[in-house]
């Protein structure tokens, strides 16, 4: 499967731990995206790379959330101290450029217990 | 602050009946709009983008500036394309990332 991948497809926490999530993109893609989606919501936006940079966080990403992209390939979330309502899923998402396609991978479902 | 609406949280139609999922989008600027489609287990992908112009899988969306509105239609349901369907906004021709609808899922009865 060349599409976009995550790591790990589930992830069970309790609450107060950190857990990192990774992301690797379309091998050509320079624009990667983070999303979480909850229950009967559609995905809200984390974040983004372009290359190595990291263009935009939205404000629901709070101190405790950070996200790298280091070499301008795959790309981590961290978050710190876990919270319940932290559990939802977390999509990731890779570009060639603004305004085209965004290609999603399958997700990681974090449950925080 | 852009918003993207879907009112329908469940759409049901007979196979072969025509099917419109609706579509409206808060935002003054030069919007793209886009529909995501998620079928069973599977991820979430482009179904298609109003820039474009085509239709895919027998679906088309028009891009209504004056009443913000970007519903996608087909005029005969198939079984198979029971999945949630998310609409979707890039603000500033493209330029940000995406804005998502809360999505509609469309239940296509035999």
């Amino acid at each position: 499967d060349t599409g976009v991948s995550q790591d790990p497809r589930h992830k069970i926490t309790k609450r107060g731990q950190n857990v990192t999530f990774r992301c690797d993109p379309i091998s050509e893609h320079n624009r990667l995206y983070w999303y979480r989606q909850t229950l009967g919501q559609g995905p809200e936006f984390l974040t983004y790379f372009q290359n190595e940079a990291q263009l935009e966080k939205s404000r629901l990403l709070s101190d405790r959330f950070s996200a790298e992209r280091p070499k301008g390939s795959f790309s981590t979330l961290e978050i710190q101290r876990t919270e319940q309502g932290d559990s939802a899923m977390y999509l990731c998402a890779s570009s060639s450029r603004q305004g085209l396609e965004a290609f999603f991978g399958q997700g990681t479902r974090l449950t925080v217990v | 602050a852009q918003r993207v609406t879907q009112p329908e949280k469940l759409l049901s139609v007979f196979k072969g009946a025509p099917v419109e999922l609706k579509c409206n989008y808060s935002y003054s600027g030069s919007p793209e709009l886009f529909w995501y489609v998620q079928y069973s287990r599977q991820r979430l992908q482009l179904l298609l983008r109003h820039i474009s112009r085509e239709s895919i899988k027998g679906f088309t969306a028009d891009l209504n500036k004056g009443e913000t509105s970007f519903h996608l239609k087909k005029p005969f349901a198939q079984e198979e394309d029971s999945a949630m369907y998310y609409c979707a906004l890039s603000a500033n021709s493209g330029n940000t990332p995406l804005v998502f609808g809360k999505g509609t899922r469309l239940s296509v009865i035999a």
